[in-house]
């Protein structure tokens, strides 16, 4: 069975950095390019970060871009998203999805960021 | 860049009764199209895929057509399980973009 499972959320104050992490069990993890989508409180979905499955390359929503960081560590089965300098509108629950041809086809749970000072 | 737009809003409807949930895009997606469902406190589910193929385990309730900038979301019977948000998608592999659109409420009237 497919879990994903995140972790590190929290309240941060604007400004602020958090890593989060989702960690990956039921396939293989090296074999699949990851995403990061989050979705702000009563709000869409919206798409985040990419990173593709040995981690060469990666790709980030403009509204993140030069303030957070996807990465992999596939020997640990765990993709990780390194925010820094966040701000009020980062304040949402995050996701990680495996990606299968460009389709979502696995969620964890989700974790909450909340921004605030 | 690509707008998706979910229509209608909102949808009041029975269980039995069909739902036809539509997205349009701003410009051709070709079927690169998936939509997604779900429920409070819930991650979403993938439904269907490239516009209408059904993901795995997902019920023949459930199906997609369309391409190009149309496309119908339709449940032909509900059951009291299918009531949610549902999101369509568009996603390019490069460069990269990865659109939902609004959502569709859909309510038990």
């Amino acid at each position: 069975e497919v879990q994903l499972v995140e972790s590190g959320g929290g309240l941060v104050q604007p400004g602020g950095s958090l890593r989060l992490s989702c960690a990956a069990s039921g396939f293989t993890f090296s074999s699949y390019w990851m995403h990061w989508v989050r979705q702000a409180p009563g709000k869409g979905l919206v798409w985040v970060s990419r990173i593709k499955n040995d981690g060469s390359s990666t790709s980030y929503a403009d509204s993140v871009k030069g303030r957070f960081t996807i990465s992999r560590d596939n020997a640990k089965n765990t993709l990780y998203l390194q925010m820094n300098s966040l701000r009020g509108e980062d304040t949402a629950v995050y996701y990680c999805a495996r990606d299968l041809y460009g389709d979502y086809v696995d969620w964890g749970q989700g974790t909450l960021v909340t921004v605030s000072s | 860049e690509i707008v998706l737009t979910q229509s209608p809003a909102t949808l009041s409807l029975s269980p039995g009764e069909r739902a036809t949930l539509s997205c349009r895009a701003s410009q051709s997606v070709s079927s690169y199209l998936a939509w997604y469902q779900q429920k409070p406190g819930q991650a979403p589910r993938l439904l269907i895929y490239d516009a209408s193929n059904r993901a795995t385990g997902i019920p023949a309730r459930f199906s997609g057509s369309g391409s190009g900038t149309d496309f119908t979301l339709t449940i032909s019977s509900l059951e009291p399980e299918d009531f949610a948000v549902y999101y369509c998608q568009y996603r390019s592999n490069w460069p990269p973009e990865y659109t939902f659109g609004q959502g569709t409420k859909l309510e038990i009237k």
